[in-house]
């Protein structure tokens, strides 16, 4: 079946553009997290989605960062005005039960900010 | 502050060669630990989770085991395939953020 699927895969920007990147979790999965990788770190935790509320967003850097799930399936991430600093893989994962036990990666979003 | 610290940063092991990742936590109330392998280019992909001190689980080449203070990752006999980054994480007290560790890169020789 289909897994995550996360657009688009590659994203260069400049320094003080917007950026939304989006995700499209498995079908009936009703969790879903926001992590960001750079390189030789694990994923860092940003916001945790279960239906359509945020029910954890202290990961959220600034509130540069913002993240919307309306219907309770795609969700997007929305970075305001990009540092160089943002640079690095934005992954997304969808789980089937809430609290996320098991969790299923998409590929990632490579940021680049110039 | 929940930390993960996993061990060693790097390995390299030939086929055949059985070894142990290390996996130390220092979080309140944990909830479950989780590990992930990560190829290069790609998301993680989820390989167990353990709950409780004393739990097991295999899959194949990989056993997971808990303690109360770290986990392992035992590999039996590994093969070039089995390479990649093998990432622990950990879910505690009432948050349902999950921590990650920065990973162990897994390299194994023919």
């Amino acid at each position: 079946g289909a897994g995550v699927s996360q657009t688009p895969s590659n994203k260069v920007t400049e320094k003080g553009k917007y950026v939304e990147l989006r995700c499209d979790p498995i079908s009936g999965h009703t969790a879903l997290y926001w992590y960001r990788q750079s390189l030789g770190q694990g994923p860092e935790f940003l916001i945790y989605f279960q239906g359509t509320g945020a029910a954890d967003d202290s990961g959220l850097p600034n509130d540069r960062f913002f993240a919307v799930r309306p219907e309770g399936s795609v969700s997007t991430l929305k970075i305001q005005r990009t540092e160089r600093g943002d640079s690095a893989v934005y992954l997304c994962a969808s789980s089937p039960t809430p609290g996320g036990r098991t969790q299923y990666f998409g590929p990632g979003t490579r940021l680049t900010v110039l | 502050e929940d930390q993960v610290t996993q061990s060693p940063e790097a390995l390299r092991l030939q086929e055949g060669e059985s070894s142990s990742l290390n996996c130390s936590y220092t979080v309140s109330g944990l909830r479950g630990l989780f590990w992930y392998r990560q190829d290069p280019g790609k998301g993680p992909e989820f390989l167990f989770t353990l709950y409780s001190a004393g739990e097991e689980k295999e899959k194949e080449r990989l056993k997971a085991t808990l303690t109360k203070k770290e986990s392992f990752l035992h590999i039996t006999a590994p093969k070039p395939e089995d390479s990649a980054t093998y990432l622990c994480a950990v879910q505690a007290g009432r948050d349902d953020k999950i921590i990650f560790g920065k990973g162990t890169r897994l390299h194994i020789l023919p």
